[in-house]
Formats: structure tokens, C-alpha cells, sequence
């Protein structure tokens, strides 16, 4: 069955640290994987995607994923974290599986100290 | 370009009271949908609607029924509102139904049932 596993529910660095979010997937076939960002009190924009290609995957605001299958790792990234980035982040999966499936994960609250 | 816009932003409901969650989108998208999102749970799909004139069942739709009234619109109706309805809910949008379509999502609603 698919599912997406984001590890530790909150995640603090100071401003200028690595940002560093977990997230692992099972999936039977060749999953989708998504990362997207909440801020408060507004929906959810997507920050980067994985579909196929290369496994390192750019997104916006500095962000970076790496999809690693034999890990069934896809963790988000970024080299120095600003004040700006404090936000709920989801991880999602999807795959082609005759029906419509997108699955998140339980999200990552990142807080950035000054 | 407003996006994705929902109305109303907060709902406080009795229980057995019941109400619509208004949806809207202005990028001419095929698709739509509606997620719950509950605090350790991350964001649930309750029902999509793949293209005008048709709906389907998401992870978690008891309870809540929906119009797709046209191409732009996707209403959620709680026909006799649960406390376990207390939830906010994300309605998004995308191009199709096509795994690496991004989806957008609008600002939520806030809905509180007592």
C-alpha cells in the first residue's frame, strides 16, 4: 500500500543552518513524490516535484530534494535557512495505479531561531 | 488572477446544522478537489472531481457530499454536521488528473462543529 512517513513533527535550526526534512515513501510502483509548504493560515504551494529523470530536484526558495530508491528516501534540503522559512512542510506521493492516488504526509512544522 | 478562492474562512456549526463550503478557481482547471486537514494527520482527500459533470470518492467522504456546478465551482455540503467534522478544509485545483499535474490550493475554511 502507498504511504508517505515524514520523520519528527517539529524541526528547529537556527537562521543559517542546514535545513534538513525527512521524508520516506512505499509505494509498489514507480512513485511521484511532491514536497509542498504551508504558511500560516493559507493553503499549500507546491515547492518541488520528483516525476522521473534526474533524482535531484530543485525547487523554489533554495530548495532542493534528492529521490533515492534504494532508501525509498526523498528529504528536503536546503544549505541556510532564513526566518522566512518557518512553515508546515508536506511531503506527498502519488502513483499510476488505475485510480486516483495522492497521499501526504502528516507534515513538519520548521521553526527557525534567530 | 485570484487562484483558488474559498468562502466562507470560519464556520461555527451546531451539531445536525447543516452547510456549503463554496470553492472556486480562475485558471481554467479540469480538475478540483476537496482535503480535510487534521493536526497530526496531514491533509485527507474527501472527494475530486476529475472534470465537469463528474465526482468520485476520496479516502474519507462519508458524511459530506459535493457538486462540481461547472467548470469553475466545487461545492462540499455537510448534509447534518458531526463534531468530528471540525477540521480545516483545503479546496485545490489542477490542470487534469495527470499524476505530475501540480495542484494549487486555495486559503482554507475554518470549520468549527459544536
Amino acid at each position: 500500500a502507498q504511504s508517505v512517513t515524514q520523520l519528527g513533527s517539529h524541526v528547529s535550526v537556527s537562521e543559517g543552518a542546514l535545513v534538513l526534512l525527512r521524508c520516506n515513501y512505499s509505494s509498489s510502483v514507480p512513485p511521484y513524490l511532491f514536497w509542498y509548504v504551508q504558511y500560516p493560515n493559507q493553503g499549500l504551494q507546491l515547492l518541488l516535484k520528483y516525476t522521473t529523470g534526474a533524482t535531484l530536484v530543485k525547487g523554489i526558495n533554495g530548495f532542493e530534494a534528492e529521490f533515492k530508491k534504494s532508501e525509498t528516501s526523498f528529504h528536503l534540503t536546503k544549505p541556510s535557512a532564513h526566518m522566512s522559512d518557518a512553515a508546515e512542510y508536506f511531503c506527498a506521493v502519488s502513483e499510476l495505479s488505475g485510480t486516483y492516488k495522492y497521499i501526504f504526509g502528516t507534515g513538519t512544522r520548521l521553526k527557525v531561531l534567530a | 488572477n485570484a487562484g483558488v478562492t474559498q468562502t466562507p474562512k470560519f464556520q461555527v456549526l451546531k451539531t445536525g446544522q447543516s452547510m456549503t463550503l463554496q470553492c472556486a478557481q480562475d485558471m481554467n482547471h479540469n480538475s478540483m478537489y476537496w482535503y480535510r486537514q487534521d493536526p497530526g494527520m496531514g491533509l485527507r482527500l474527501i472527494y475530486y472531481s476529475a472534470s465537469e459533470g463528474t465526482t468520485d470518492k476520496g479516502e474519507v467522504p462519508n458524511g459530506y457530499n459535493v457538486s462540481r456546478l461547472n467548470k469553475r465551482e466545487f461545492s462540499l455540503r455537510l448534509e447534518s454536521a458531526a463534531p468530528s467534522q471540525t477540521s480545516v478544509y483545503f479546496c485545490a485545483s489542477s490542470e487534469g488528473l495527470a499524476i505530475t499535474d501540480t495542484q494549487y490550493f486555495g486559503p482554507g475554511t475554518r470549520l468549527t462543529v459544536l
